[in-house]
């Protein structure tokens, strides 16, 4: 899930699939790690956080997973639905600094 | 309970005319924070306050000025707008600094 500039990277799957979305992170001191949802013309909207003391946790119908030895982050989406069409970000944070967001993927959901 | 709420939601200026974006939280959070985003890109932070009377530079400042009115309002004015600072604004408001940040519904200003 990492950004091209203007064409962001697009997994496009079928209603009733699995998604799953991955980031690479930056920076390996980073503890805290949110994942928001941004549908057309909206502003990103909170879906899960993960410290990195934790691998895993989980939510209604979405899973993050947090692999601290390779620095990425990825987002499960249980039994995908259209609503859940939209751009997905992923954030970082480290000690004392601001949230540092990822460029984000765009997730297209077929009838 | 709104919780970030943003004004205006549209805007068109003409290069040297000057504007102020207005947002305002009902959540009693302590920090706040200003981004633009622009086609296919990230967010980018252009200003944050951590607390009510301090504000700092995020990573794209220049052109833009801030104040933090009081605890639930935060301002971002363009003195002199210019075509690269057409983009969709956002704010967020977190409790604290390192905390999940709770965004606005944006605004779309379009500088020709």
């Amino acid at each position: 899930g990492e950004s091209v500039g203007l064409h962001l990277p697009t997994l496009s799957v079928q209603e009733g699939d699995n998604s799953i979305i991955n980031c690479a992170y930056s920076n390996s001191a980073s503890d805290y790690f949110i994942w928001y949802k941004q549908e057309s013309g909206k502003g990103p909207q909170f879906i899960i956080d993960i410290r990195s003391n934790m691998d895993k946790r989980q939510g209604q119908r979405v899973t993050v997973l947090l692999n601290k030895t390779v620095k990425h982050l990825s987002l499960q989406i249980a039994a995908t639905q259209p609503g859940d069409s939209a751009v997905y970000f992923c954030a970082e944070n480290y000690a004392g600094n601001m949230l540092t967001f990822g460029g984000g993927t765009r997730l297209m959901v077929k009838p | 309970n709104a919780g970030v709420t943003q004004t205006p939601k549209f805007q068109v200026l003409k290069t040297g005319q000057s504007m102020t974006l207005q947002c305002a939280q009902d959540m009693n959070h302590n920090s706040m924070y200003w981004y633009r985003q622009d086609p296919g890109m990230g967010l980018r932070l252009i200003y944050y306050s951590a607390s009510e009377g301090t504000t700092d530079k995020g990573e794209v400042p220049n052109g833009y000025n801030v104040s933090r009115l009081n605890k639930r309002e935060f301002s971002l004015r363009l003195e002199s707008a210019a075509p690269s600072q057409t983009s969709v604004y956002f704010c967020a408001s977190s409790s604290l600094r390192r905390e999940t940040q709770y965004f606005g519904p944006g605004t779309r200003l379009l500088v020709l």
